[in-house]
């Protein structure tokens, strides 16, 4: 499986943008970008994930730059409950049946009152 | 709530005992992932289930980690004869088979083997 390379941690002030930034130099043609991320003590939640164009949901937006060896995770407004680690995967969505997750570290963000 | 839930929360055994954990999936859902998250890092992939085939074992599962899925609907992970190492946050994972899955999850079971 590909790799993603993200930042340790990065900082942002409420209801500032937070952008959260995701390197994978080695990604294949059918790998989506998938984002999920985890608050203090809860499991993962999903964020968003897309292939080539960008994304936007109610979450959060989906920046994909066009030779999709990076891709920038875009909050738009952070709020204190946004403070989370945040995961950048890559998953084959069309090899087989396992859809198995492939985490890294991800960026721990805090998020400042 | 119609969410993945997990049980026990927490669990505190001493090593060499034996420990159970439950997840039930979304009910819809046929897919489903158990992972395992030791702090600072993150989930690490052990098993999968199709409806009640498991369909992958992760090489960290070893002979004394065992998951079931009986009806295709609630999973089990036992561990048997507990180590230290097996201290972890295990999370459950359901998801609907479909071109491009999203992976809904519990809120964990946190294990400490003393």
């Amino acid at each position: 499986d590909a790799k993603t390379t993200q930042p340790n941690s990065m900082e942002s002030n409420e209801e500032e943008p937070v952008h959260l930034p995701c390197n994978h130099s080695t990604i294949s043609g059918t790998d989506y970008i998938h984002w999920y991320r985890q608050l203090p003590s809860q499991g993962p939640e999903y964020v968003i994930h897309g292939l080539t164009s960008n994304v936007n949901n109610r979450m959060a937006s989906l920046a994909i730059a066009e030779d999709r060896k990076s891709s920038t995770l875009i909050l738009h407004r952070a709020t204190l409950r946004d403070a989370a680690v945040y995961y950048c995967i890559l998953r084959d969505d069309n090899a087989g049946n396992n859809r198995k997750l492939i985490w890294g570290l991800g960026t721990s963000l805090a998020v400042n009152p | 709530d119609t969410g993945v839930s997990q049980n026990p929360r927490h669990k505190i055994t001493k090593r060499g005992q034996n420990v159970t954990f439950r997840c039930d999936p979304i009910s819809e859902h046929n897919r489903l992932y158990w992972y395992r998250q030791t702090l600072g890092q993150g989930p690490e992939f052990l098993t999968y289930f199709q409806n009640e085939a498991q369909l992958e074992k992760s090489r960290l599962l070893s002979d004394r980690f065992s998951a079931e899925r009986p009806k295709g609907s609630f999973s089990t992970l036992e561990i048997q004869r507990t180590e230290q190492g097996d201290s972890a946050m295990y999370l459950c994972a359901s998801s609907l088979q479909t071109s491009v899955e999203t992976q809904y999850f519990g809120p964990g079971t946190r294990l400490l083997v003393l």
